[in-house]
């Protein structure tokens, strides 16, 4: 079963409109990450937060973490259509048999019309 | 371009047939991953090697196989293949044994069609 859960499955906005996404976890983490993928193509890691941080920035993405609540939420500010993409969460999960592996939730679909 | 290479990029065979699938790592990664992606199942991490040595296991199964070369190259055997194993099967790297060190980097995939 996926570790992390996003929500909405999908989303779809005007250009200039900004993106909330939303992930759900159930166990303790090392670590948060965001991951974009277009359609048919590898992941590509945009940010990574750390267990000991509640929000980090990079570019037009701000991202929060709320340990208490197992919860992160991706904000894409200004969204173009070029950031149209899956989007997906992936959770660094501490200790017992996940040593060293990322789980992935199941993404949101984030379309973004001109 | 993430400098994680997979081949072959498509690849459409019969069932109960084997397949290999290749990735180098970027250069200076130790660690080397491989997920399957499929629509109903999502990303499922299947294993993990380190500097040529197993590091983590997940949902494999046991017709698949996999290793690390000395050169840190990396395949992915898949055997006795069923229509159900149909999917885009990635290869990620990251510099150290734990992906709490930070990033993966994806190769494109090998895209497995088993007819």
């Amino acid at each position: 079963s996926q570790q992390g859960e996003e929500d909405p499955q999908a989303l779809s906005i005007q250009e200039g409109e900004n993106a909330t996404m939303n992930c759900s976890y159930k166990t303790s983490i090392n670590n948060l990450q965001w991951y974009r993928q277009n359609s048919g193509r590898g992941l590509v890691h945009l940010i990574l937060i750390r267990s000991n941080e509640r929000e980090k920035h990079s570019g037009r993405l701000r991202v929060t973490l709320d340990t208490s609540k197992k919860s992160s939420s991706l904000l894409i500010t200004a969204s173009r259509a070029a950031d149209t993409a899956s989007y997906f969460c992936a959770t660094d999960r501490r200790g017992g048999t996940s040593y060293g592996k990322l789980t992935f939730g199941q993404g949101t679909i984030l379309t973004v019309h001109p | 371009d993430s400098g994680v290479t997979q081949t072959p990029k498509h690849l459409i065979t019969a069932t109960g047939q084997r397949v290999t699938l290749r990735c180098s790592p970027r250069s200076g990664d130790l660690s080397v991953y491989w997920y399957q992606q499929s629509l109903d199942q999502g990303l499922q991490f299947l294993i993990q090697y380190y500097n040529g040595e197993e590091r983590a296991k997940g949902n494999i199964l046991e017709r698949f196989s996999a290793q690390q070369f000395p050169d840190l190259h990396s395949e992915l055997n898949l055997s006795s293949l069923e229509l159900g194993d149909s999917a885009l099967y990635f290869c990620a790297s990251s510099v150290g044994d734990s992906a709490n060190t930070g990033e993966l980097f994806f190769g494109e995939g090998s895209r497995l069609t088993v007819l």
